[in-house]
């Protein structure tokens, strides 16, 4: 079964800090990656599409990686501010599907 | 470009009451997808839709939940009769057939009481 987990479900740390949130997806045969932001009572944000074929994708203070023989993804965000406090949620497609299939998402906290 | 658009926002019903809602796709964007995301879970797929044809909806519990996407366009999801356990967060996406990002809509946060 093609399954997307993410792991811790919460985090907490401190402004400024660096950081990273895991995702990890059985079946290494994807199609992409996405990072996406979820901010509370609103819809979802695309922040990073990473392609099979790539390694890493860059958006400002944000670093997506991928590695898919060991079927993980670290999106990593630099000197973290309490405005990149919301949920992120990994999704991969996989070859031949067509849909995302969502992990369970990391509630994220920075204190200022 | 105009975004997902859907309604209402917020819906609280009783159980076995029905409920429907409502996305307008952003515009020229053949593929429309309908997602249930439960309360600290990510979201799941109920239901996709490729201009009016359905490519996938096998998560869709079918005895109780059906969709629509008229014209190839629009789309409604409807819920009849509810119960407690679809309380969540319904989010419509879409996404064009040469474009790989889907965009998603604020969503409708149903609660079922």
């Amino acid at each position: 079964k093609q399954e997307v987990t993410q792991i811790p479900a919460a985090l907490s740390v401190p402004e400024g800090e660096n950081l990273v949130l895991n995702c990890s997806f059985t079946d290494s045969a994807i199609y992409n990656l996405q990072w996406f932001r979820q901010d509370p009572g609103k819809g979802l944000t695309s922040l990073l599409l990473i392609q099979s074929s790539q390694r890493e994708q860059t958006s400002g203070r944000l670093n997506a990686s991928l590695d898919k023989s060991s079927g993980r993804s670290t999106l990593y965000i630099a000197a973290s501010q309490p405005g990149d406090s919301a949920t992120y949620l990994c999704a991969v497609k996989w070859q031949g599907a067509q849909k995302l299939v969502f992990g369970q998402g990391t509630r994220l906290t920075i204190n200022p | 470009e105009a975004g997902v658009a859907q309604s209402p926002r917020y819906k609280i019903i009783e159980k076995r009451q029905s409920v429907a809602f409502w996305c307008n796709p952003i515009s020229g964007h053949a593929t429309l997808y309908w997602y249930q995301q439960i309360l600290g879970q990510g979201p799941k797929l109920l239901i996709q839709f490729q201009n009016n044809g359905v490519v996938d909806d096998s998560q869709l519990p079918k005895d109780r939940f059906s969709a629509e996407r008229l014209k190839g366009v629009d789309s409604t999801l409807k819920i009849q009769p509810a119960k407690l356990e679809d309380s969540a967060v319904y989010l419509c996406a879409s996404s064009s057939l040469t474009r790989i990002r889907a965009f998603f809509g604020q969503g409708t946060r149903l609660t079922v009481v």
